[in-house]
C-alpha cells in the first residue's frame, strides 16, 4: 500500500512568488493534515481536513496560504505570495481513525 | 501552554549507549506519539502509546507513559549511528480526531 506522498520534495521560490505543495493520501483515508516546522521550531499544525470539508484551519498563519481538498481526495497548499518565513519543512498526514496518522516525506520550501 | 515538550534538546551519546528522551505535555490526551526525523527526510512514526497504557516496546525502543505526571519517555537501547536524528513526542486531545501537537524535539547525535 503507497504512503502519502507530498510533491514537490524540495521547492526553492523568490519572495513573492507563488508555490503549491500537493499531498496524496493513503486511499482511503478521510482525514488529511498539513503541518509546518520552520526551521529550529516545533512542528504546527496548520488544518485539518475530513474528506473535502475543513474540520479545523485555527492554524493557518494567514490568508496567504490557501488549502484545497477536492473531491476529498489529494490537497494542496498554495502559499501566495510567499514571504521569507515561510521557509521551512511542510509535512502532510493522513488517517483514517484517531491516533494513526501517517506522514509524508514533507516538502522542504525555500524562499529567498 | 504548550503540548508535547522534550527534553533534553539535544543528547550526544556513543553507540552502543542508551538514549532516553523525556516529553511532557499539558492536556488529557488519547495517544502520545513518538516520532523521528532523520535530517532532510520526513517524519517517521516510531511508536503509539494509548492513555491507558503504561509501557510498551518495539524493538530496541521502549516508551513509558505516566499520566498522573503527563510525561513520556522514549528509550533507545543500544544506540547506532542510524539512530542520529531529531525525536519529537506528539500528542492528540480528546477531540476524536488525529489532530497532533509536537514538542520542539530531541535531537540525538549518536557517534561511531
Amino acid at each position: 500500500e503507497a504512503g502519502v506522498t507530498q510533491f514537490p520534495s524540495h521547492s526553492v521560490i523568490e519572495k513573492g512568488q507563488t508555490v503549491t505543495l500537493r499531498c496524496d493520501p493513503i486511499s482511503g483515508h478521510d482525514n488529511l493534515y498539513w503541518y509546518r516546522r520552520v526551521m529550529g521550531k516545533e512542528i504546527k499544525f496548520l488544518l485539518h481536513f475530513v474528506k473535502e470539508s475543513k474540520q479545523d484551519e485555527s492554524g493557518m498563519p494567514n490568508n496567504r496560504f490557501l488549502a484545497e481538498r477536492t473531491g476529498g481526495t489529494y490537497s494542496t497548499l498554495k502559499v501566495q505570495p510567499a514571504e521569507l518565513e515561510d521557509s521551512g519543512v511542510y509535512f502532510c498526514a493522513s488517517s483514517q481513525v484517531q491516533g494513526g496518522a501517517f506522514f509524508g516525506q514533507g516538502t522542504r520550501l525555500t524562499v529567498v | 501552554s504548550q503540548q508535547g515538550e522534550e527534553d533534553p534538546q539535544a543528547l550526544s551519546i556513543q553507540e552502543g549507549e542508551n538514549a532516553t528522551m523525556n516529553c511532557s505535555y499539558k492536556t488529557s490526551i488519547n495517544n502520545l506519539q513518538w516520532y523521528r526525523q532523520n535530517s532532510g527526510r520526513g517524519l517517521v512514526h516510531l511508536i503509539l502509546i494509548r492513555s491507558n497504557e503504561r509501557e510498551k516496546h518495539s524493538g530496541r525502543l521502549r516508551v513509558t507513559l505516566d499520566t498522573s505526571k503527563k510525561s513520556s519517555s522514549l528509550l533507545i537501547t543500544a544506540s547506532r549511528a542510524a539512530d542520529t536524528a531529531s525525536y519529537f513526542c506528539a500528542t492528540d486531545a480528546l477531540s476524536g480526531y488525529s489532530t497532533l501537537t509536537f514538542g520542539k524535539g530531541t535531537m540525538l547525535l549518536v557517534s561511531p
